[in-house]
């Protein structure tokens, strides 16, 4: 059965300590995986998609890496703004285009 | 990306009544989702909103309870039939573009029942 495990649940931060979150997943033939950012009240906000083992990619403060089984969220010298739920997504070989969400890590990050 | 209105965003309502949720993107897009988040968790997919045919569901979930319509390629609807207080929850649109990219969300609807 296609799974994501996030970890930690919930993360505290002191302002400019870095860290990363993880996200392992179980899928037969990943099509992509995908990085959301969800603020209290608001929808998933879209941040990253990686496609394959070896692929990095960078936005501000925010590194997604990507293997055959985990993803990494990695946070460098985070600010109280990066405080969020971050959640992450996998695609599923077929024609549904369905996303399997992990439960999400609770990131505060304190000033 | 595209700019995605849900309404209401949030109502409480009565045991046995239902909701109609709506969707609406300001571009014309391929894909339309409906997902629940229920309290502190994460996020469900309910169905695929296919435009001009029934909706595909998921292992869960009913057409009858989660009746779902897809008129035109903005605009889809969610009703959420016969509440009880398990229906509570935030209830999330979702669009995509093409297999392989991300799909964007509203801002959701959050339902609570008495």
């Amino acid at each position: 059965e296609d799974q994501v495990t996030q970890s930690p649940e919930a993360l505290r931060l002191q302002e400019g300590e870095s860290s990363s979150l993880n996200c392992s997943y179980t899928v037969s033939g990943l099509r992509g995986l995908f990085w959301y950012r969800q603020d209290p009240g608001k929808g998933p906000e879209f941040l990253f998609t990686l496609y394959s083992a070896g692929e990095e990619k960078e936005k501000e403060r925010l590194k997604a890496t990507l293997t055959k089984k985990e993803s990494f969220l990695h946070i460098t010298a985070p600010k109280p703004e990066d405080s969020a739920t971050y959640l992450c997504a996998v695609q599923a070989p077929g024609s549904s285009y369905k996303l399997i969400f992990g439960s999400g890590t609770r990131l505060l990050v304190r000033p | 990306s595209a700019v995605i209105s849900q309404k209401p965003s949030r109502d409480i309502c009565q045991r046995g009544t239902s909701l109609t949720i709506q969707c609406q993107v300001d571009s014309q897009v391929t894909m339309m989702f409906w997902y629940r988040q229920q309290p502190g968790q994460s996020l469900t997919l309910i169905a695929t909103a296919n435009q001009g045919s029934e909706a595909t569901y998921e292992s869960g979930f009913v057409i009858d309870k989660f009746p779902i319509s897809r008129p035109n390629l903005t605009f889809s609807t969610l009703t959420v039939s016969n509440m009880s207080p398990e229906d509570s929850s935030i209830y999330l649109c979702s669009v995509g573009t093409d297999v392989n990219q991300p799909q964007h969300f509203g801002d959701g609807t959050r339902l609570s029942i008495l």
